[in-house]
């Protein structure tokens, strides 16, 4: 079945860029979504179709896909962005056709 | 505004039954495909059962096939997931989501997510 490999955790400080990558066997040939769950709430879509922002998610949120890493890409960093993030994939390959990745816990410091 | 409140978990011993709903609201719920995800207490994502539209067509993962069955009342605009022959790794907090279309599978997101009712399986 396909696996998606997140990194376990990302830590940034206020205001700089934090980068979370979702890496799968050409990825960039698939849609990826990224969600966003902050402890205990449900998780909430953040970017859809690689990179494209639900109405409501900040412009500090944006997604890229290529090759075999996909990333999402948080800019000027705010505590409030603290979370778990999520990529999701479709696979049409396989008897499991969705795919979460691993989540990564992103820190503020 | 789209609405998904899940309802019916709770604790339950080995082997026995739960059944979870989850009521729709602010959308036309029979255009949509539905779908069941659980987290286990400190872990990730997993994809468990999804519905389409009408009912006609359904999925289970590996881990719960003949065990669950989802299933859909359209006139009551309600999700249901029906749990029998329960184990210790069931325990999660079972989400309630929205598809993104007509068809359990598609390349669409998953939006929203209901807020999540909490199973233990646990004598």
């Amino acid at each position: 079945s396909y696996v998606l490999t997140q990194p376990p955790s990302v830590s940034v400080a206020p205001g700089k860029t934090a980068r979370i990558t979702c890496g799968g066997n050409n990825i960039g040939s698939k849609s990826v979504h990224w969600y966003q769950q902050k402890p205990g709430q449900a998780p909430v879509l953040v970017i859809y179709y690689d990179s494209d922002r639900p109405s409501g998610i900040p412009e500090r949120f944006s997604g890229s896909n290529s090759g075999n890493t996909a990333t999402l890409t948080i800019s000027r960093v705010e505590a409030g962005d603290e979370a778990d993030y999520y990529c999701q994939v479709w696979d049409s390959s396989s008897d499991h056709p969705v795919v979460f990745g691993g989540g990564t816990k992103l820190t503020v410091l | 505004e789209v609405q998904l409140v899940e309802s019916g978990g709770g604790l339950v011993q080995p082997g026995g039954s739960l059944r979870l709903s989850c009521s729709a609201s602010g959308f036309t719920f029979s255009s949509y495909a539905m779908h069941w995800v659980r987290q286990a207490p400190g872990k990730g994502l997993e994809y468990v059962s999804a519905i389409s539209s009408n009912g006609g067509s359904t999925y289970y993962a590996d881990s719960v096939k003949g065990r669950f069955t989802i299933s859909r009342d359209n006139s009551k605009n309600t999700l249901y997931l029906q749990m029998s022959s329960l184990r210790a790794e069931d325990t999660a907090v079972y989400y309630c989501v929205m598809g993104y279309s007509s068809s359990w599978y598609d390349d669409g997101w998953f939006d929203p997510w209901g807020q999540g009712t909490l199973v233990t399986v646990s004598s």
